[in-house]
C-alpha cells in the first residue's frame, strides 16, 4: 500500500517552454500532497504544500508563477514549471499524505534537464 | 525555528559491521519524528515514525529509537545492499510539513 507515481520519470526540454509533472497515489486519497526540489548529493527542499481543492501554500524564495501546482483531486497533482531556463534543471519529487495518516510517501521523482 | 542535523554525513562501513546513525533535532513540540532511505536517483522510501522519547521500532536490520533532543538508526550487521542515503526529518505539533536533515551517505563494503 501507499504507493505515489509521477510522470514523466524524465524530461528534457527547451528553454522558454513549459513542463507538466503528474503526482498520482494510487492506493489511497491524499488530501495533502508536497513538492520537492533535489540537487545532487543535497537534501530534499520544500517547494510547496498543497491541500486537495485549496491553493498551494508556497515556501519563501519559491516562485508560484513559476511554479504552478493543482490539486483538483484527491490522488492528482500536478506541477507545472512555465518557461523553462537551464537553472530549473533538478530533480524534483512528490509526496502525498492521506486524511488519518501521519507519514508521507514519495513518489519516485522526475529528473528535469532543460537545454 | 525547527531544525534537523545529521551525523555522519558519510559513512563507510564493512559488510557485517554494526554502527549507528544520529539525528539530533529542536522542534517546538514534537509531531513525529520520520527516517527515510533514498537510493541515487530514486524518492525516498519510507522507514519510520516515532512519536515519543522512549519508542523504538525495528524493520529487519534496522533499529530506530527516539530521545527529546535525537534519534538514533542503528544497523545491525549490514550488507552491501542496505547502502544508500539515510534522511532524517520532524514535523512539529500544528505544521503540515516535514523539515529534513542533510542525511547520511552509508557505503557497506562487501
Amino acid at each position: 500500500g501507499a504507493v505515489v507515481s509521477q510522470h514523466p520519470s524524465r524530461v528534457i526540454c527547451k528553454s522558454g517552454t513549459s513542463v507538466k509533472i503528474e503526482c498520482r497515489s494510487l492506493d489511497f486519497q491524499a488530501t495533502t500532497m508536497f513538492w520537492y526540489r533535489q540537487f545532487p548529493k543535497q537534501s530534499l527542499m520544500l517547494m510547496a504544500t498543497s491541500n486537495e481543492g485549496s491553493k498551494a501554500t508556497y515556501e519563501q524564495g519559491v516562485e508560484k508563477d513559476k511554479f504552478l501546482i493543482n490539486h483538483a483531486s484527491l490522488t492528482l497533482s500536478t506541477l507545472t514549471v512555465t518557461s523553462a531556463h537551464p537553472e530549473d534543471s533538478s530533480f524534483y519529487i512528490c509526496s502525498a499524505r492521506s486524511s488519518g495518516g501521519e507519514e508521507q510517501f514519495f513518489g519516485p521523482g522526475t529528473r528535469l534537464t532543460v537545454l | 525555528e525547527d531544525q534537523v542535523t545529521q551525523s555522519p554525513e558519510a559513512l563507510r562501513l564493512q559488510e557485517g559491521e554494526s554502527s549507528s546513525l544520529n539525528c539530533s533535532y529542536t522542534v517546538s513540540g514534537l509531531r513525529g519524528l520520520f527516517w527515510y532511505r533514498q537510493d541515487p536517483g530514486k524518492g525516498p522510501e519510507f522507514l519510520f515514525t516515532l512519536y515519543s522519547a522512549g519508542e523504538e521500532k525495528e524493520k529487519e536490520r534496522l533499529k530506530a529509537t527516539l530521545t527529546k533532543k535525537e534519534s538514533f538508526l542503528h544497523i545491525t550487521a549490514p550488507k552491501p545492499e542496505d547502502s544508500a542515503t539515510y534522511l532524517c526529518a520532524v514535523q512539529s505539533v500544528g505544521a503540515q510539513k516535514l523539515v529534513f536533515g542533510q542525511g547520511t551517505r552509508l557505503t557497506i563494503n562487501p
